[in-house]
C-alpha cells in the first residue's frame, strides 16, 4: 500500500534558524509527493510537489523539499524560519485509482506541528 | 477567481441525525473529492466524484454518500450520525486528467453531540 510517515509530531525552531520537517514514503513505482500546510481552523494549502525531475523542489513561501530515492524521503526545508511559519504540515502521496485512468486520491501523513519561537 | 468554497463552515448535530455538506469546486475543475480530518489526524479520503459518478471510495461505511451536479458542485451526506463522525470535512477539487495538486476548501466542521 502507498503510504507516507511523518516521524515527528512536533518540531520547534527559533526564528531565523533553518527548519526541516521530515517525511518518508513507501510506494510501488514512481512516487508523486506533496506537502501541504494547515493553519488553525483552516483548510489545506498546497506548498510544493515532486512529480519528476530535479530532486530539489522549490515551492511557496520560501519552502523547498529534497526528494531522496535511496532513503525514500521527502523532507521539507526552509533556510530561515519565520514565526508566521508556525502551522501543521502534512506530507502526502498520490495513490492512483485502482480502476485505471488518471484520477487519484492523496494519502496523508499524520502531520507535524511546527512551532517557530521568536 | 473563486477557489473551492464549502458550506456551512460549522454545524452541530445530535446522534442519529443526518447532515448535508456542500462544495463548489475551483473554476475550471471537474472533479471533487471529500476528505474527513479527525482532530489530531491527517485527512482521510472518503470518495471522489467525476461526471456525476462516484469514481473512487475510501474505507467509509455506506452512511456516507455523495452527489455531484451538472455544474460540478457536490454534496456529502452522512446518515445516522455517530459521535465519531465529529470532524473537519474537506472538499478538494481538481481536473480529472491532471496529475498535480488538489485544491482544498476551508472545510466544514461537524460536531455530533
Amino acid at each position: 500500500a502507498q503510504s507516507v510517515a511523518q516521524p515527528e509530531d512536533q518540531v520547534n525552531v527559533a526564528e531565523g534558524n533553518p527548519l526541516t520537517v521530515k517525511c518518508t514514503y513507501s510506494v510501488s513505482g514512481n512516487p508523486y509527493l506533496f506537502w501541504y500546510v494547515q493553519y488553525p481552523n483552516r483548510g489545506l494549502q498546497f506548498l510544493l510537489k515532486y512529480i519528476t525531475g530535479d530532486n530539489l523542489v522549490k515551492g511557496s513561501y520560501g519552502f523547498e523539499a529534497e526528494f531522496n530515492k535511496s532513503q525514500t524521503s521527502f523532507h521539507l526545508k526552509k533556510p530561515s524560519a519565520l514565526v508566521s511559519d508556525s502551522a501543521l504540515y502534512f506530507c502526502a502521496v498520490r495513490v492512483p485509482s485502482g480502476s485505471g485512468g488518471s484520477n487519484y486520491k492523496l494519502t496523508f501523513g499524520k502531520g507535524t506541528l511546527l512551532t517557530v519561537n521568536p | 477567481d473563486a477557489g473551492v468554497t464549502q458550506s456551512p463552515t460549522h454545524l452541530i448535530k445530535t446522534r442519529g441525525q443526518q447532515v448535508t455538506l456542500r462544495c463548489s469546486p475551483k473554476s475550471g475543475h471537474d472533479t471533487v473529492s471529500w476528505y474527513q480530518q479527525a482532530l489530531g489526524q491527517g485527512p482521510q479520503f472518503i470518495f471522489q466524484y467525476y461526471e456525476e459518478e462516484e469514481r473512487q471510495r475510501g474505507n467509509f461505511p455506506d452512511r456516507f454518500s455523495g452527489h455531484q451536479f451538472p455544474n460540478y458542485s457536490s454534496e456529502l451526506n452522512v446518515n445516522a450520525l455517530l459521535l465519531g463522525d465529529s470532524a473537519l470535512y474537506l472538499c478538494a477539487s481538481s481536473l480529472y486528467t491532471f496529475t498535480g495538486e488538489l485544491f482544498f476548501g476551508e472545510g466544514s466542521r461537524l460536531t455530533v453531540l
